[in-house]
């Protein structure tokens, strides 16, 4: 089992859905949660960062982590054509910095 | 603030060579950590940096090796390439201290390494 499972999707919806990605872990150690964006041929930009059990807003993206199910997920509302790109969920072990990635969700938004 | 820059951007080699690519971290971190970003297995981690020091280490192959200097750049290094080593590589840096927002790392733009 890998520590981290993200659905690759790819995920097609029209501009102004709500979009909600997920990914599920096994290794309780992890206390730090991120999730990034990639749009094609760039690095992995950081959109959210979470440390405890709840929800973190920012604008359209809320990012919502639940350790005791080891699940997390953002939420996208009002998407745009702008958002498409992969969503990648990433999380650590205390001060490890060593990032376990989930493979990663494709997410185009139709105008 | 400049981000995290690699060079170069893109680079072929043939197999058995060897390869060397370069990373320079935001100014003011410290640490920064190697990936490799396949369509197969994703980003997986290669090694971390900290001052100069090897702080944590994936489960690659030694053909894999780094290496950090005072001002903070590193360098990764892979030998006798494979075919499979065709990827993204990806460097990102952060201050490096435990815990704590500050410490979430940045990414650069990756340098794409195709082996034929």
């Amino acid at each position: 089992q890998k520590e981290v499972e993200q659905d690759p999707g790819p995920l097609s919806v029209p501009e102004g859905a709500i979009v909600s990605l997920n990914c599920t872990y096994s290794n309780s150690a992890f206390q730090y949660f991120m999730w990034y964006r990639q749009y094609s041929r760039k690095g992995p930009e950081l959109l959210m960062y979470t440390y405890s059990s709840g929800n973190k807003e920012d604008g359209r993206f809320t990012a919502q982590v639940d350790k005791s199910s080891k699940y997390i997920s953002l939420f996208i509302r009002d998407s745009q054509p702008s958002d498409s790109a992969t969503y990648l969920c990433a999380m650590r072990i205390g001060s490890n910095y060593k990032l376990t990635f989930g493979k990663g969700t494709l997410l185009t938004v139709n105008p | 603030k400049a981000g995290v820059t690699q060079t170069p951007r893109y680079l072929i080699k043939t197999r058995g060579q060897q390869v060397t690519l370069s990373c320079s971290p935001i100014s003011g971190h410290r640490s920064v950590s190697w990936y490799q970003q396949t369509p197969g297995q994703g980003l997986q981690f290669l090694f971390e940096y900290f001052s100069e020091t090897q702080r944590n280490k994936g489960n690659f192959p030694g053909r894999f090796s780094g290496r950090q200097f005072s001002n903070s750049r590193s360098e990764m290094n892979v030998s006798t390439l494979e075919l499979g080593d065709s990827a993204l590589y990806l460097c990102a840096s952060s201050w490096g201290l435990a815990g704590g927002d500050a410490d979430t790392q940045y990414f650069g733009p990756g340098t794409r390494l195709t082996v034929l």
